[in-house]
């Protein structure tokens, strides 16, 4: 089966600790992102990387980071530094061959609670 | 404020009536998207609508976008009680990844 998973699905710390989310695709695509979302609303983007070794910041990376040493694999770590951790984060990736289509593939979300 | 706004924020129609729920953005675009999302989980892609196409089709959904208004709409034709979900819009602009809408939340009832 090809796609994106992502893990735990369910996630707790305590504040002032960092977490690492995981993201894994197998569908062989290039790029890939991380976006949160907030209970209500919709998807804010967080980093993204368009190849491996690379990445780029998005709207709100201020508190995250990532590293992406493997195609297939782009872990978001949430930093004490993060106001208001507590989200439901949602790893992606899309085929930039696909050009001038980038509907993007989403793995099933970490819920992340910090208390 | 995104990129995609969706109107309304939320929709409750009886199974069998048509859902639309409209998009507006604010920039020029090379495509613009509709995603599905299911109460906690991923979002699904549903269709893409370029810039240079009018209308398009699958299945049940119809996708319009007007590109001198900015604005696409989502028909979701004889809903069903399965089409409870929410919708976002999401546009490509050629800069960086896709910027996603807020939403609209459709509950069918059966």
């Amino acid at each position: 089966d090809g796609g994106i998973t992502q893990s735990p699905k369910y996630l707790f710390r305590k504040e002032g600790q960092n977490v690492t989310l995981s993201c894994e695709q197998n569908l062989n695509h290039d790029a890939m992102y991380w976006y949160r979302q907030d209970p209500g609303q919709g998807l804010r983007l967080i980093y993204y990387s368009q190849i491996v070794n690379d990445f780029q910041k998005g709207d709100i990376a201020e508190g995250y980071s990532v590293s992406r040493e493997k195609k297939e694999s782009f872990p978001l770590t949430v930093t004490s530094a993060q106001k208001n951790p507590t989200a439901f984060y949602l790893c992606a990736s899309s085929s930039r061959d696909r050009a001038p289509s980038y509907e993007q593939y989403f793995g099933p979300g970490t819920r992340l609670t910090v208390t | 404020s995104q990129q995609g706004e969706e109107d309304p924020q939320a929709l409750s129609i009886q199974e069998g009536e048509n859902a639309t729920m409209n998009c507006s953005y604010k920039t020029s675009i090379n495509n613009l998207q509709w995603y599905r999302q299911n109460s906690g989980r991923g979002l699904v892609h549903l269709i893409l609508i370029r810039s240079n196409e009018r209308e398009k089709h699958s299945g049940r959904l119809r996708v319009t976008l007007d590109t001198s208004k900015k604005s696409s709409s989502l028909l979701i034709t004889a809903s069903r009680a399965a089409d409870t979900a929410s919708y976002f819009c999401a546009t490509d602009t050629g800069r960086r990844a896709l910027t996603f809408g807020s939403g609209t939340r459709l509950q069918v009832q059966p």
